[in-house]
């Protein structure tokens, strides 16, 4: 298994460009999530989903969407970038919501550091 | 969300056991107690988790007070790949509380 891949590596955008940050994970899970890592600080969850069809908000959802055709894949999509959105994107997922069986171990993927200018 | 606290820092040596603790005194009774930790320029890695008893696993072993309002991390023999940042995690069983919140975690300096 692959586990949980993202691309790109590095990114650097202009102020008002768009993109999307790629997520995809080999594992069959059905959870996957979003987060940002600026320095100093911890991880902030900025979308989830808890299956293909369904996402929902995190902590910091502003600037961002998401969509979860297949369970593979989750998307990352800034919309109009800004400088505050510059940080390092880490995409996770796992094999069942904590919720309802207390295992949920997340696997991460590798990052995307992006800078916006 | 129920919050934790752990020590911005600690430092060991190689070898050497090592205890990372974290305090959860707003825990609740169905809050589990999971611990992740990043090494330099990765993304976090799960390392235990836990509800009321000890926990082993090959990686560590987590210690649960009995009034669960702290846990400890136990890495039984640091090394020099243990270098990272320590994150101390409350979940949530149960609802629609499916997401980590991370702290700031401690960060551990291993000496050789």
């Amino acid at each position: 298994n692959a586990g949980v891949t993202q691309t790109p590596k590095f990114q650097v955008l202009k102020t008002g460009q768009s993109m999307t940050l790629q997520c995809a994970q080999d594992m069959n899970h059905e959870y996957m999530s979003w987060y940002r890592q600026d320095p100093g600080m911890g991880l902030r969850l900025i979308h989830y989903s808890v299956g293909a069809g369904i996402t929902d908000q995190g902590e910091v959802p502003n600037g961002y969407n998401v969509s979860r055709s297949t369970t593979e894949d989750f998307p990352l999509r800034l919309l109009s970038a800004a400088p505050s959105q510059t940080s390092v994107y880490f995409c996770a997922s796992s094999y069942s919501s904590p919720g309802v069986t207390g295992i949920g171990e997340q696997f991460f993927g590798p990052g995307t550091r992006l800078t916006v200018l | 969300d129920a919050k934790t606290t752990q020590p911005n820092s600690m430092e060991s040596n190689e070898e050497e056991p090592v205890h990372l603790p974290c305090n959860h005194s707003t825990i609740s009774g169905t809050d589990y107690i999971h611990w992740y930790r990043q090494l330099p320029s990765q993304g976090p890695e799960y390392v235990i988790h836990g509800l009321t008893s000890n926990v082993n696993n090959r990686m560590a072993s987590l210690a649960i007070a009995e009034d669960r309002k702290s846990s400890t991390l136990i890495l039984h023999r640091a090394t020099l790949r243990d270098a990272a940042v320590y994150y101390c995690i409350l979940r949530a069983r149960g609802g629609s509380n499916y997401k980590l919140t991370f702290g700031k975690g401690t960060l551990l300096t291993v000496n050789p």
